[in-house]
């Protein structure tokens, strides 16, 4: 099976700076990437798919590049609502494995 | 309204069993693969199982291989998870989701874009 790895496992950024998460796939996954935001308590929410797509309603703070093997999720301008752990999910092939989570906090 | 509505969670002792339901709306059902994932207290996300979008072909992560079985009711809109011979590995709150897609003969891998509201399992003599 196909294993995704994120990095950091934990992070903490200011309001207003920019941050990236990475996420890496062990085998080519080509674009089929996407990625969660979950808050605390709260079911997981798609911000971005097929690696860079952003899903309807999600503000255009976020965004997502790669392909491949290699990924990144990058919120421009870090608000305080962003407080929340981010997971990325391959989805080319069953089994949809995801990474082990951000946990972004706010200093 | 798309939506999942999953229930059939709760409490059970070591080795009984818990059938899981997630009823469906708003989309054609019969068109999609779904998942369970689950996510216990305090981790991360982990996919369970999944159905193909006609129930041919059924997935399962190891750790529940031979336990747990996945079906889908496509007349009631409803997806199944039947768990037996649970254990204290098992507690956590499991989510059903909506994956890829058939249409025209063509099948479409897409990401997990509709989720239940999660249902609640704990294991516990």
């Amino acid at each position: 099976d196909i294993q995704m790895t994120q990095s950091p496992s934990s992070l903490s950024a200011s309001a207003g700076d920019r941050v990236t998460i990475t996420c890496r796939a062990s085998q080519d996954i080509s674009y089929y990437l996407a990625w969660f935001q979950q808050k605390p308590g709260k079911v997981p929410k798609l911000l971005i798919y097929d690696a860079s797509t952003l899903q309807s309603g999600v503000p255009s703070r976020f965004s997502g590049s790669g392909s491949g093997t290699d990924f990144t999720l990058t919120i421009s301008s870090l608000q305080p609502e962003d407080v929340a752990t981010y997971y990325c999910q391959k989805y080319n092939s069953v089994p949809s494995s995801f990474g082990q989570g951000t946990r972004l906090e706010i200093k | 309204q798309v939506q999942l509505v999953e229930s059939g969670g709760g409490a059970v002792q070591p080795g009984r069993s818990l059938r899981l339901s997630c009823a469906a709306s708003g989309f054609t059902f019969s068109s999609y693969a779904m998942y369970w994932v689950r996510q216990a207290p305090g981790k991360g996300l982990d996919w369970v199982a999944a159905i193909s979008y006609d129930g041919s072909n059924k997935y399962y992560t190891d750790s529940v291989k031979g336990r747990f079985t996945i079906s889908r009711d496509d007349s009631k809109s409803t997806l199944y998870l039947q768990m037996n011979s649970l254990t204290v590995e098992d507690p956590a709150v499991y989510y059903c989701a909506r994956g890829g897609y058939c249409s025209g003969g063509t099948c479409y891998s897409r990401p997990f874009d509709i989720w239940g509201q999660g249902t609640m399992v704990t294991v516990s003599s």
